[in-house]
């Protein structure tokens, strides 16, 4: 079946503009987190939801930061007045029960590569 | 100092060789350990994942974890050029749906 998807994959923006990238869950998964991904980095958590509750937002940077599950499926992150620090690779990755014992395999997109100029 | 430690490499091998790879981390409330592969471009693939201490193993996959000592490592047998990629250790405080925390990844390359 299909797995999870990101759009773009690859976005250049200006110093100042607002970015928007979505993430499309495997279907039927309840939990949908977000990762940032430096250049030569381990992924680093930005935010979690469970359907549409953000249930944790403790790993977003600053509040130019916003991500949205409207209807507990589809995700957009958003940055707002982007800066050249934000240019990474932004993960999404989905999970099917956030509630199950044990631990939940987490499925990863390929990932969205922001660069900053 | 970051919660969890991971050489970075880059690790050359030669083709067949048998691969160790680790990570040490400071909070003893990590539960679930797990090891990923990310190739270029892509994003992470679950490989093992261990629940507390032990080990576990899966085709040419071990992976250990020593809570004692908090260390936890991967071996690779029989070592392939396919298994070039970046490996990276996650782990989780508690189980279901809770954020990853990852090392900085080990860019392995098997050469022929």
């Amino acid at each position: 079946g299909a797995g999870v998807s990101q759009s773009p994959r690859y976005k250049v923006a200006k110093r100042g503009q607002d970015v928007a990238l979505r993430c499309d869950p495997i279907s039927g998964h309840v939990s949908l987190f977000w990762y940032q991904q430096a250049l030569g980095q381990g992924p680093e958590f930005l935010t979690y939801f469970q359907n549409e509750a953000q249930l944790d937002k403790s790993g977003l940077p600053s509040d130019r930061f916003f991500a949205e599950r409207p209807e507990g499926s589809v995700s957009t992150l958003k940055i707002q007045r982007t800066q050249q620090e934000d240019s990474a690779v932004y993960l999404c990755a989905s999970s099917l029960d956030g509630l199950a014992g044990g631990q939940e395999t987490q499925y990863f997109g390929p990932g969205t590569r922001l660069l900053v100029l | 100092q970051k919660e969890v430690e991971q050489d970075p490499g880059p690790l050359s091998v030669p083709e067949g060789a048998i691969v160790s790879l680790n990570c040490t981390y400071s909070n003893s409330a990590f539960q679930y350990f797990m090891w990923y592969r990310q190739y270029s471009r892509k994003g992470p693939e679950l490989l093992m994942y261990t629940y507390s201490s032990g080990n576990k193993e899966d085709g040419r996959f071990t992976a250990q974890v020593d809570k004692s000592s908090k260390y936890i490592s991967l071996f690779i047998r029989d070592s392939q050029p396919s298994d070039s990629a970046t490996y990276l250790c996650a782990m989780t405080l508690t189980g279901g749906g809770n954020k990853l925390t990852f090392g900085t990844g080990t860019q392995l390359k098997v050469e022929l």
